[in-house]
């Protein structure tokens, strides 16, 4: 079976700080991609960042970058300079057989 | 682009009463879209995945004769709620989307409530 975990159910950090998401995850396929999504308190589902896991290099967007370690099964979101806007739950997702699999989540909190 | 609509954004409804919740893709075509439940502080379960033209698949545990699923065009899908029931309570959210990439595109969820 397929799954994904997310350690870190709560997470909250001050603004312009750095902070670091895990995720780890399991599959036998050979062709997947991984993502975040950001779900905000308006509940729309947003795509943050996505990672083909036939590609070595990390896959970056401004200020969001992950950390994909293939081999470790390993899919860690940074988001550099938090933001306010940046507050809202995560998840992390594997695609795999035309479907999602999904994380927890992990409800970020940024201060002011 | 790839704008994905859903209505209505809140229903309420009383029990044993049936609702309909419309899936939209506004700007591409989608052969497949998927819904989701999702309750309060947890991640989005899948229900049922439906492809254009063809009966939906749905996720075990899930009644396919009382979450009706229709893909009758390219843009739209509906899901309809039969003799709804307060269990039912939930945010629904559709999606469109899995292609080659995986990608799924979501709508902005519909709020139901059954009273």
């Amino acid at each position: 079976a397929q799954t994904v975990t997310q350690s870190q159910p709560e997470m909250s950090v001050q603004e312009a700080e750095t902070v670091t998401l895990s995720c780890t995850y399991d599959t036998s396929e050979n062709n997947y991609y991984l993502f975040w999504y950001k779900q905000p308190p308006s509940r729309q589902m947003i795509l943050v960042i996505r990672q083909e896991a036939y590609k070595q290099q990390n896959a970056t967007e401004n200020r969001f970058s992950v950390n994909f370690q293939k081999a470790a099964k390993s899919f860690s979101l940074k988001i550099s300079d938090s933001q306010l806007g940046d507050t809202a739950m995560y998840f992390c997702a594997l695609g795999s057989n035309y479907q999602l699999i999904w994380g927890a989540g992990t409800k970020l909190i940024i201060k002011p | 682009g790839a704008v994905v609509s859903q209505h209505p954004s809140r229903v309420i409804c009383k029990s044993g009463t049936s609702v309909k919740i419309e899936c939209r893709s506004l700007d591409f075509q989608a052969t497949t879209m998927f819904w989701y439940r999702q309750f309060p502080k947890q991640s989005l379960m899948l229900m049922a995945t439906s492809n254009e033209g063809s009966k939906a698949t749905y996720e075990q545990g899930v009644e396919k004769d009382k979450f009706l699923i229709n893909h009758a065009s390219l843009t739209l899908s509906t899901l309809t709620v039969t003799s709804a029931h307060p269990e039912d309570s939930s945010f629904y959210i559709c999606s469109a989307g899995g292609t080659s990439n995986y990608e799924q595109y979501f709508g902005p969820g519909t709020r139901l409530t059954v009273t």
